[in-house]
């Protein structure tokens, strides 16, 4: 059974320019759940995504977006990126809302320069 | 506001020892406690958890402690083993906002 599946892994990206990161989830799992990981801060909830609708959001401005597609996949949105948005953003799947037990992925170390 | 708070960044053991990683939270209405431990260049693993209606759960050399009156959690890992040199999460999860609250980690490093 394939794991979590974020893509791209690394990315390197210019101040004022947008983003667009991707998360599978486990086959069978219907809620996505998206952290940035930065230093001395952990991992910072962003949002949460089950049955194609956001069902939590985390204290991040609005350039911080995402979705959800049928097919549970998932994609995060950063636009008019600023230095302090580099961070390693983790994406977490969960069988079901609620699921105290969440898989992540590899994450995708994001460069903003 | 730090709600789940790990407030030693690093810990030093030798192998054979026990380890011992703390957390403390603020918010009584979390449920579950959960620890993960993540390796460099990879997510979180998740390791081991306990409902808060409990005080002890134990799997292998992990056991998670919960002191509710104290609002503290400690993981103990016996025997240490190299293997577990990693950052450890305590992370904890409101069934109501169904979300993992992090703490900063600990970097756990064993030494032969």
């Amino acid at each position: 059974k394939a794991g979590v599946t974020q893509t791209p892994r690394y990315l390197i990206k210019t101040r004022g320019q947008q983003v667009t990161l991707s998360c599978s989830p486990i086959s069978g799992h219907r809620s996505v759940s998206w952290y940035q990981q930065t230093p001395g801060q952990g991992l910072q909830f962003l949002f949460e995504y089950f049955s194609e609708t956001q069902r939590n959001k985390g204290n991040f401005p609005g350039r911080f977006s995402g979705r959800q597609f049928s097919n549970s996949r998932s994609e995060m949105n950063v636009s008019t990126l600023e230095l302090g948005d580099s961070a390693l953003y983790l994406c977490a799947s969960s069988l079901a809302r609620g699921g105290t037990e969440a898989f992540f992925g590899q994450g995708t170390r994001l460069t903003v320069v | 506001d730090q709600q789940v708070k790990q407030n030693s960044p690093s810990l030093s053991v030798q192998e054979g020892r026990i380890s011992i990683l703390n957390c403390d939270y603020t918010n009584s209405m979390f449920d579950y406690f959960l620890w993960y431990k993540k390796y460099p260049a990879e997510g979180p693993t998740f390791l081991i958890s306990i409902s808060s209606i409990k005080d002890k759960n134990e799997d292998g050399r992990f056991t998670v402690f919960l002191n509710k009156s104290a609002k503290h959690l400690s993981l103990h890992i016996v025997p240490s083993q190299p293997g577990d040199s990693a950052v450890y999460f305590c992370a904890a999860w409101t069934g109501t906002a169904s979300k993992l609250t992090f703490g900063t980690g600990t970097r756990l490093q064993v030494t032969l």
